[in-house]
């Protein structure tokens, strides 16, 4: 069953630095999508992305982030100088369209800022 | 906004018994509903859905009714197993067009089946 992958699984970063998570989404899917969780909290909703531009984001996702789909396989979401609250698992999902579609979730990325 | 309420955890029962995780969700259109899974050390998996009122997923023993007139979509199980042992999020997206394609999750319910 074809599934979404991200690497790393586990990434250390000092304060400040800039950092890149990964994401290969499901090859016929369109339309993707960052999630993050915060240890012992509920998963939060960080950008939605189709066309090559993003579609819907959220309050989180503020000036410090940004995705981008460089090639036709990967999915990026670069957050540009991190701070200890940046520190979660951050997840990667993909559809093959909104609404009714379900959305199909990577493993995480745990990342962890020092 | 939309948002999903789930019953807190952790909720530990016996094999064999019967499990309910109460969902209940406020939107301001006409989502879809879902229950993902999260085993130990894995990622989101999508165990069941509902698009449109008395719907009724199912899959793997699990099912869950989508009830407009109670805004709830409570998931059920007649016999537990230790191998369903994780975490249970409730999640609704908002098909009303306007809305955030996003899904909005609750807080997830932990579930514990001891032999």
């Amino acid at each position: 069953e074809p599934e979404v992958t991200q690497t790393p699984s586990h990434q250390v970063t000092q304060m400040g630095q800039e950092v890149i998570l990964r994401c290969v989404p499901i090859s016929n899917h369109l339309y993707f999508y960052w999630y993050r969780q915060i240890l012992g909290q509920k998963v939060e909703f960080l950008v939605s992305f189709y066309n090559n531009e993003i579609s819907e984001k959220s309050e989180i996702f503020d000036d410090q982030f940004s995705v981008e789909r460089p090639d036709g396989s990967n999915f990026t979401l670069k957050i540009r100088s991190t701070k200890l609250e940046d520190s979660a698992m951050y997840f990667c999902a993909s559809s093959e369209a909104p609404g009714v579609q379900p959305q199909h979730f990577g493993d995480g990325t745990r990342l962890s800022i020092l | 906004g939309d948002s999903v309420t789930q019953m807190e955890g952790p909720v530990t029962l016996s094999e064999e018994a019967f499990l309910t995780i109460n969902c209940t969700y406020t939107a301001t259109g006409y989502p879809s509903l879902f229950w993902y899974v999260q085993y130990p050390g894995e990622g989101l998996q999508l165990l069941l859905k509902a698009t449109k009122a008395d719907d009724k997923g199912s899959n793997k023993g699990f099912e869950a009714t989508y009830r407009k007139e109670t805004t709830s979509f409570h998931l059920e199980k007649g016999s537990v197993q230790v191998s369903d042992s994780a975490v249970y999020f409730c999640a609704l997206r908002d098909n009303s067009g306007g809305g955030a394609d996003g899904l909005t999750f609750g807080k997830g319910t932990h579930l514990i089946i001891q032999p």
